[in-house]
């Protein structure tokens, strides 16, 4: 199964951009693209998916490479409720049971 | 509306104990997952349903677990003799099927310690 690589931990002022990457690059062409998010004490939450094209819902924004080996989870205005984990997992028709969740990225976001 | 829901949120036990955990995923919801997440790691895949059906047991790590599901909808997830290395937070999600375009919904865990 592909896997995904991201940095352990990030650091954000509330109110800037954020910028998480990921890269995958043994992705395959029917595999999505996944975020999630964990908040201290909770389970995961979704957050968005795309195949090809950038994505936007109201929760962030996905930016993926033209050659989809990276992608880039974007959130436009930090604030103190988004510090959490966040996972980045390839999901595609065949695997979607057992997804290989790594550690994710930890953000800080400073007030 | 009404999301996952796991009880009990916090269980305590000695070793070699029986524990169930119970899972109530959103109404409707046909695939239902479990899965564990150990302190400081990622989640690992126990085992999913479909339906009242687990065509994957390949995640469970030992014969002392077992999940069940009933009525398409309640699931319960049981751990005999527990040891202290099955101390972790237990996840069970559902969603509305089992395709890559269907986002995974979790509840809040259960926290197991063994003493």
């Amino acid at each position: 199964d592909a896997k995904t690589t991201q940095p352990n931990s990030m650091e954000s002022n509330e109110e800037e951009p954020v910028h998480l990457p990921c890269n995958h690059s043994t992705i395959s062409g029917t595999d999505y693209i996944h975020w999630y998010r964990q908040l201290p004490s909770q389970g995961p939450e979704y957050v968005i998916h795309g195949l090809t094209s950038n994505v936007n819902n109201r929760m962030a924004s996905l930016a993926i490479a033209e050659d989809r080996k990276s992608s880039t989870l974007i959130l436009h205005r930090a604030t103190l409720r988004d510090a959490a984990v966040y996972y980045c997992i390839l999901i595609n028709a065949g695997n979607n049971r057992k997804l290989i969740w790594g550690l994710g990225t930890s953000l800080a976001v400073n007030p | 509306g009404a999301g996952v829901s796991q009880s009990p949120s916090n269980k305590v036990t000695e070793k070699g104990k029986d524990v169930e955990l119970r899972c109530d995923p959103i109404s409707g919801h046909t695939a239902l997952y479990w899965y564990r997440q150990s302190l400081g790691q990622g989640l690992e895949f126990l085992i999913y349903f479909q339906g009242n059906s687990a065509p994957d047991k390949s995640g469970l790590p030992s014969d002392r677990f077992s999940a069940e599901r009933t009525g398409g909808s309640v699931s319960t997830l049981t751990i005999q003799r527990t040891q202290q290395e099955d101390s972790a937070v237990y996840l069970c999600a559902s969603s509305p099927r089992t395709d890559y375009n269907s986002p995974l919904h979790f509840g809040n865990g259960t926290r197991l310690t063994v003493t």
